[in-house]
């Protein structure tokens, strides 16, 4: 059973970076493919980008400009980086499992509510 | 941008029916995956590769595709129903995923 364990914290100044870390179990990394979806107050869901197991990325056009996702195979942990944050970021930030390109979104973190405030 | 486009909400008396729509372009070359979402809770999967129930969503979930819409179907609709639904699909021109905007389902 894949589970996700979502980490970090949950309140960022403007214009600094979120970060946020997934920490996997169940399943090594390695394989198949892992997500970072975001949910503004109130709103609907919106993807930001993934990685694949070989470690390549794929980002939301959105968010190309100002994100980073990476991976920590010796700690089975995914991360999410996102610069120059506005209030515009806050938002229910989700890490998620899929088993490949195509598949839906099976398994999710438990979220993390990360809000941009001075 | 591709966009999918849900109806705002549907409400529906308990023991009745439900259908959430989902429209967008050139959906037979896509597969589109549905999600509940109850208030403080993660989406969960409850239809996938258009018509299929991952283990564990009970039968009276179903899904069906046809043309350039999508539907949910929702029989004898249970209390416990009542939710946020989300369409998805993968590798549109402008964007690797799109979701779309919800059907926030209200059980009369």
């Amino acid at each position: 059973q894949v589970q996700l364990q979502q980490s970090g914290p949950g309140q960022v100044k403007p214009a600094e970076t979120l970060s946020l870390t997934c920490t996997v179990s169940g399943i090594s990394i390695s394989t198949d493919y892992w997500a970072w979806i975001r949910q503004s107050p109130g709103k609907g869901l919106e993807y930001i980008g993934h990685i694949y197991y070989s470690g390549i990325v794929l980002y939301s056009p959105s968010f190309e400009s100002r994100v980073t996702i990476s991976r920590d195979t010796s700690k089975n942990q995914v991360s999410l980086s996102l610069s120059f944050v506005t209030a515009a970021d806050t938002a229910m930030y989700y890490c998620a499992w899929l088993s490949g390109y195509g598949a839906p979104f099976d398994s999710w973190g438990q979220g993390t509510l990360v809000t941009v405030s001075s | 941008s591709y966009v999918l486009t849900q109806p705002p909400s549907v409400s529906v008396a308990p023991g009745e029916t439900a259908t959430i729509s989902c429209g967008g372009d050139n959906f037979v070359t896509k597969s589109v995956h549905w999600y509940q979402q109850k208030p403080g809770q993660a989406p969960v999967v409850v239809i996938h590769y258009d018509r299929d129930r991952p283990s564990g969503i009970p039968e009276r979930f179903s899904g069906s595709k046809s043309g350039n819409t999508a539907t949910l179907t929702i029989y004898r609709v249970e209390a416990g129903d009542e939710a946020e639904y989300y369409c998805q699909v993968w590798g549109t021109d402008t964007d690797h995923v799109v979701f779309g905007g919800g059907t926030k389902l209200t059980v009369l």
